[in-house]
């Protein structure tokens, strides 16, 4: 276990549904992550947070909404989404230290989504 | 632009035998360099870490090596084993983005 959890692990929804995906970390990280994994294409970033505060957004639609209430926990809410949004979303975190690099990533299992 | 180039999609040897995995980048000063390992239906798993005043690093069975005039890094892993057989991604972090850029990855598989 990488002390990353990430809750449902598989997800189907309509394009009209609203769902959220969750992520725990047990780690003590001062920062999360979101990430967007398609078939045959590279990690895309989508989401930081450093303490609690979001510090990348980088160009992701407004159907994607993520949410960070404490260093711990991390939601991503979804709603209208499109069939081309259908990937696999991974959490991370890491220990930001600073005016020291070292974003060693802790990655959860992902959750596998469908949209129809 | 930026650009971060894997080898290959995939990379077939027999068990025993060192895998080279290779990762090229353009237009980019990274800090550091970092290794993932990607398992099926599984998150990255974080391997090694390479800064940029570094040529090599080592850990067991794993070995990578810097080059930030070829604009290169090379992963390694000697005496493979079926169970080495996973995706492999290398990420940059550009200071001045403050954030990892990843590759496509390369597949090894490690026939026994």
């Amino acid at each position: 276990e990488t002390g990353v959890t990430q809750t449902p692990r598989h997800l189907v929804m309509g394009m009209t549904n609203k769902k959220s995906l969750k992520c725990e970390q047990h780690l003590g990280h001062n920062a999360m992550y979101w990430y967007k994994q398609s078939a045959k294409k590279p990690l895309e970033l989508m989401f930081v947070y450093n303490f609690k505060e979001q510090t990348e957004n980088n160009s992701v639609p407004s159907r994607f909404s993520p949410e960070c209430p404490n260093s711990s926990h991390l939601f991503l809410h979804l709603h209208t989404l499109q069939p081309e949004d259908s990937a696999l979303y991974l959490c991370a975190s890491s220990q930001q230290s600073s005016g020291v690099a070292n974003e060693k990533l802790f990655f959860g299992s992902g959750t596998q989504l469908s949209v129809l | 632009s930026q650009k971060i180039e894997q080898n290959s999609e995939a990379l077939n040897i027999q068990e025993g035998k060192t895998a080279t995995l290779t990762c090229n980048y353009t237009n980019y000063s990274p800090a550091y360099l970092q290794w993932y390992r990607q398992d099926p239906g599984r998150g990255p798993v974080f391997l090694l870490l390479i800064r940029e005043n570094e040529k090599e690093k080592r850990k067991e069975r794993l070995k990578v090596t810097f080059d930030t005039t070829l604009k290169q890094s090379l992963f390694h892993i000697t005496a493979s084993q079926p169970a080495d057989s996973a995706t492999y991604l290398c990420a940059l972090y550009n200071t001045n983005a403050g954030k990892s850029t990843f590759g496509d990855g390369t597949t090894l598989t490690v026939k026994p």
